[in-house]
């Protein structure tokens, strides 16, 4: 069964302090990692998509990364309106190809 | 386009009513899913759709739910009745056939069941 663990569950960091969330996974052969931002009261936003080990993306103050067993979402001087839950998803190569989420990490970041 | 559109936005209604929850997918994606989010269980996918066919119903919790697709613009998700532990977020999403991975979310639709 595929597993997705996403940590830590929740972080403050202060505005300007850079953090890494993680998302670790089992999947019988990987087809594509994705990352979600979800703000309250919002549906979950599509942000990247990662296909392979060492692959990397970036998007403003955020770069997702890639192993053969967890990806990280490196958030460098974040600003308030980063403050969002950002959950993984983890897409398997047999099967129906439909990705299996995990649970989140809520980011609060202080002014 | 307009994203996808979901259907009531709040929805309370007493134990023992039927509720119908609408969504409407994005034009051209031809992969729907229907979510629901709690804080005890996260997000969990309820049943999802290809061309408007239903493909995988396993993770819809009991005979009380039900969803249909009559067209490529339209699906419900029903519950009859409904019971105070259905309260919840639920979500509609739709994807193309390149990237059921990539989604598209709708707004989503907050049930209370009193």
């Amino acid at each position: 069964e595929d597993q997705v663990t996403q940590s830590p569950e929740a972080l403050r960091l202060q505005e300007g302090e850079s953090s890494s969330l993680n998302c670790s996974y089992t999947v019988s052969g990987l087809r594509g990692l994705f990352w979600y931002r979800q703000d309250p009261g919002k549906g979950p936003e599509f942000l990247f998509t990662l296909y392979s080990a060492g692959e990397e993306k970036e998007k403003e103050r955020l770069k997702a990364t890639l192993t053969k067993k967890e990806s990280f979402l490196h958030i460098t001087a974040p600003k308030p309106e980063d403050s969002a839950t950002y959950l993984c998803a983890v897409q398997a190569s047999g099967g129906s190809y439909i990705p299996t989420f995990g649970r989140g990490t809520s980011l609060i970041v202080h002014p | 386009d307009a994203g996808v559109i979901q259907s009531p936005r709040h929805e309370v209604t007493e134990m023992g009513q039927e509720v119908t929850l609408r969504c409407k997918p994005i034009s051209g994606h031809d992969y729907l899913f229907w979510y629901r989010q709690t804080m005890m269980r996260g997000l969990e996918l309820l049943i999802y759709f290809n061309n408007n066919v239903p493909i995988d119903d396993s993770g819809m919790p009991e005979d009380r739910f039900s969803a249909k697709m009559p067209n490529a613009s339209f699906s419900t998700l029903k519950i009859q009745p409904s019971e105070p532990r259905d309260s919840a977020v639920y979500f509609c999403a739709s994807s193309d056939w390149t990237g059921q991975g990539e989604q598209y979310f709708g707004p989503g639709t907050r049930l209370t069941v009193t």
